[in-house]
């Protein structure tokens, strides 16, 4: 069972902008960095913001990260047919001994 | 450029143990920890664990925790997971996937291609 809760899905026109909630708690997203992963269909995941709002080189900056307290966001500006993928948050849990937790994933569709 | 390369997939009836391999270059190995994250058809991802290559300490998740080792050979650049007693639910598709540099706490960018390990009587 996920620890970090996501909206199953999420859509939009081209051009719209949407965003994609992660809530958590304070031992995973109130204390540690947030990340964010997009996946296409039948691929491996591919990192779309790092540290809370940080865009790898490569990443549009149509893609933008926040966080507050234990919830984060991911937006997506300008939305794309090529955007319709799933996307996980994740973050690092330090109860017990430690485990990296993902969300629950949101399908975003384009309308 | 880093990459890192998985074993092929494997077929496997319950009971049995699979053990999936991932060969990282175009890095220090030493200097990087190395997840297991899994995904079964249709489902989330599921983190599995990580080990640190320098010494060879790991940490697994509580689901895994009995059941999942987790090793490295430095000398090839290689990180195994080892899944023992498996069951249908074990089926899906594991990745093993870089951490920061001396830094637990995150995946970041890259992602071995996947194994998927289907079990089945």
């Amino acid at each position: 069972q996920s620890v970090l809760t996501q909206p199953p899905s999420a859509s939009g026109t081209p051009g719209q902008r949407i965003t994609i909630s992660c809530s958590g708690s304070s031992s995973n997203i109130g204390s540690n960095y947030v990340y964010w992963y997009q996946q296409l269909p039948g691929t491996a995941p591919k990192l779309l913001i790092y540290r809370n709002n940080q865009r790898p080189s490569g990443v549009p900056d149509r893609f933008s990260g926040s966080k507050s307290g234990t919830s984060a966001s991911l937006a997506i500006s300008g939305l794309r047919s090529e955007d319709e993928a799933d996307y996980y948050c994740a973050a690092w849990d330090d109860r017990l001994s430690g485990s990296y937790v993902f969300g629950t994933g949101t399908k975003v569709t384009v309308l | 450029q880093v990459q890192l390369v998985q074993s092929g997939a494997e077929v496997k009836k319950p009971g049995a143990s699979v053990k999936v391999s991932c060969k990282a270059s175009g890095y220090t190995f030493t200097r990087y920890y190395m997840h297991w994250v899994r995904q079964a058809p249709g489902q989330g991802l599921e983190w599995m664990g990580v080990i640190n290559p320098s010494g060879g300490s790991t940490t697994y998740a509580q689901k895994s925790r009995g059941r999942v080792t987790m090793t490295r050979d430095t000398s090839t650049s290689t990180v195994y997971m080892e899944l023992s007693s498996l069951r249908s639910e074990d089926t899906a598709v594991y990745y093993c996937a870089r951490g920061e540099e001396y830094d637990v706490s995150a995946i970041t960018a890259y992602w071995g291609q996947g194994t998927l390990v289907t079990v089945s009587s």
